[in-house]
C-alpha cells in the first residue's frame, strides 16, 4: 500500500491565520481525500482532490475556507483559512488503492489547535 | 445523519476475552464494509474488509460477522491483548462513490 508523509504533524494556531498541510504519497494516486477529525469523534470528508481540477467539497466545507491544491499526482495541500477554535481538529489525508477493493491508506494526521 | 451507526463507544476487557464491536447502515447501495483501526497519533490503518456477498472473514484474531438482511455486521477480536487497545472505526463505501462513512468509533481498552 502507499505511503504517506503528513506534515506538519501538529500546530498551535492563532485565531484568524491560516495554516497550510501538505501531504507527500510515494507513488502515483488519482484521487486524494482529506478527511477532518474533531476531538473524539468519527472521520468527515472535507474534499476529493484530483490532479488537474477543481476539488470535490462535501456538504458543509467550502473552498473559500478549505482551499485544496493537486499541483501533481504524488501531493496536495489542504488550507485552513482565517481559523477559528472551532477548526481545531486533526486533518487526515487519505489515498485510494489501485484495486476495486476500496482499500483506503491514511497519513498520520495534523493536530490543529487554534488559540 | 450517521450513515453508518456504531456500538459501544467505549469497552474494556480482560487479556484473553473477546471484545464485540457492531455496526449498523441504512443504504442498501453499500457493498464495502472494511473496520480501521487508529492508535493515539496516528492515521486509521485498515484492519479487515468485506464484501456482502459473505458471511464472514477472518484474518489472524480478527473475524467479521455480516448480516446483510438486517443490515448488520462486527467486529470480533479473540484472544485480546493489551497491543490490542485502540480506537476501532467500521466504514461503508459504495460503488462510484469516492469516499467512506465512517461509524462514531469505539475505543477499546484491553487490560493485562
Amino acid at each position: 500500500s502507499a505511503v504517506i508523509s503528513q506534515k506538519p504533524s501538529r500546530d498551535i494556531c492563532q485565531r484568524g491565520t491560516s495554516l497550510t498541510i501538505q501531504c507527500q504519497v510515494d507513488s502515483q494516486v488519482t484521487m486524494m481525500f482529506w478527511y477532518r477529525q474533531q476531538p473524539g469523534q468519527s472521520l468527515t470528508l472535507i474534499a476529493t482532490a484530483n490532479q488537474g481540477s477543481e476539488a470535490t467539497y462535501e456538504s458543509g466545507f467550502v473552498i473559500d475556507k478549505f482551499p485544496i491544491s493537486r499541483p501533481n499526482l504524488t501531493f496536495s495541500t489542504l488550507t485552513v483559512s482565517n481559523m477559528s477554535p472551532e477548526d481545531s481538529s486533526i486533518y487526515l489525508c487519505s489515498v485510494a488503492a489501485q484495486s476495486r477493493s476500496y482499500g483506503y491508506t491514511f497519513g498520520s494526521g495534523t493536530r490543529l489547535t487554534v488559540v | 445523519q450517521q450513515q453508518v451507526k456504531q456500538s459501544p463507544q467505549s469497552l474494556i476487557v480482560q487479556k484473553g476475552g473477546i471484545p464485540i464491536i457492531n455496526c449498523a447502515y441504512e443504504n442498501t447501495a453499500f457493498d464495502y464494509f472494511p473496520w480501521y483501526q487508529q492508535f493515539p497519533g496516528k492515521g486509521p490503518a485498515l484492519l479487515i474488509a468485506i464484501r456482502p456477498d459473505v458471511s464472514e472473514k477472518k484474518e489472524g484474531r480478527f473475524t467479521i460477522s455480516f448480516n446483510k438482511s438486517a443490515k448488520q455486521f462486527s467486529l470480533h477480536i479473540m484472544d485480546s491483548q493489551p497491543g490490542d487497545s485502540a480506537t476501532y472505526f467500521c466504514a461503508a463505501s459504495m460503488r462510484g462513490a469516492n469516499n467512506l462513512f465512517f461509524g462514531t468509533g469505539t475505543r477499546l481498552t484491553v487490560i493485562p
